[in-house]
């Protein structure tokens, strides 16, 4: 049972907006602002999409976004494209015992 | 242009010790912040933190996992090994090292390695 509680899967239309949550504790997501959250497509490794919540690397597309509201953050994605499908996973810092933590992951299907 | 890449055996016997390496370039280990960790992911399950070294010498580890791994780095050879002692079935699974700073955790990723534990 992984640490960060995912929606095992959602769906969304070409064009739609589609948010994955991402629960944790008051000890993880709660805590810190340090969630981040990877994409990875079949077969190779994930590749980071959002940090510190909120934060876009260089090159991810601002169709992407982050939020958090107490012990859930929150990805968001605009305008579905069929590239986007793939799974989700979330992290989290723990704290200097625990340290990093995922979630279970969501399968995106894009219709 | 950072890159790291995995490697070790793909297969190994239960209760033997697992010894993957991590060889990486375009970052130093000695910079201050910067780290590399291990993630394995069970072949379709989800993702799993399993170990973290700084440039410090800091090491971290999954409480859950703790007594069987060790995680070492030699900044001469840009590489960083970690030792999972005791292998068992539900360890296979895809290892990734992957680098990391404090605020933007894992945000490059080896190609990953499969390894299978079966007698």
């Amino acid at each position: 049972q992984s640490a960060l509680t995912q929606p095992a899967s959602v769906s969304g239309s070409p064009g739609q907006s589609i948010t994955i949550s991402c629960t944790g504790t008051s000890s993880d997501v709660g805590s810190y602002n340090l969630v981040s959250w990877y994409q990875q497509h079949p077969g190779k490794a994930p590749k980071l999409m959002i940090y510190e919540v909120s934060k876009r690397p260089s090159g991810v597309s601002n169709r992407f976004s982050g939020s958090k509201s107490g012990n859930t953050a929150s990805l968001t994605i605009s305008g579905l494209q069929a590239e986007d499908e793939a799974d989700y996973y979330c992290c989290s810092y723990a704290g200097s015992s625990t340290n990093w933590v995922f979630g279970g992951g969501t399968k995106l299907t894009v219709l | 242009q950072i890159t790291l890449k995995e490697s070790g055996p793909t297969l190994v016997k239960p209760t033997q010790t697992l010894t993957l390496t991590c060889t990486f370039s375009g970052f130093s280990l000695s910079t201050s912040g910067v780290g590399v960790g291990w993630i394995r992911q069970p072949p379709g399950k989800a993702l799993e933190w399993l170990a973290l070294i700084y440039w410090n010498d800091d090491k971290r580890y999954s409480p859950s996992l703790k007594s069987r791994l060790t995680i070492t780095k030699d900044t001469s050879k840009n590489q960083v090994v970690l030792t999972m002692t005791n292998m068992d079935p539900v360890d296979t699974a895809t290892y990734y090292c992957a680098h990391n700073t404090p605020k933007r955790p894992f945000d490059y990723w080896g190609q990953g390695t499969l390894v299978t534990v079966s007698s």
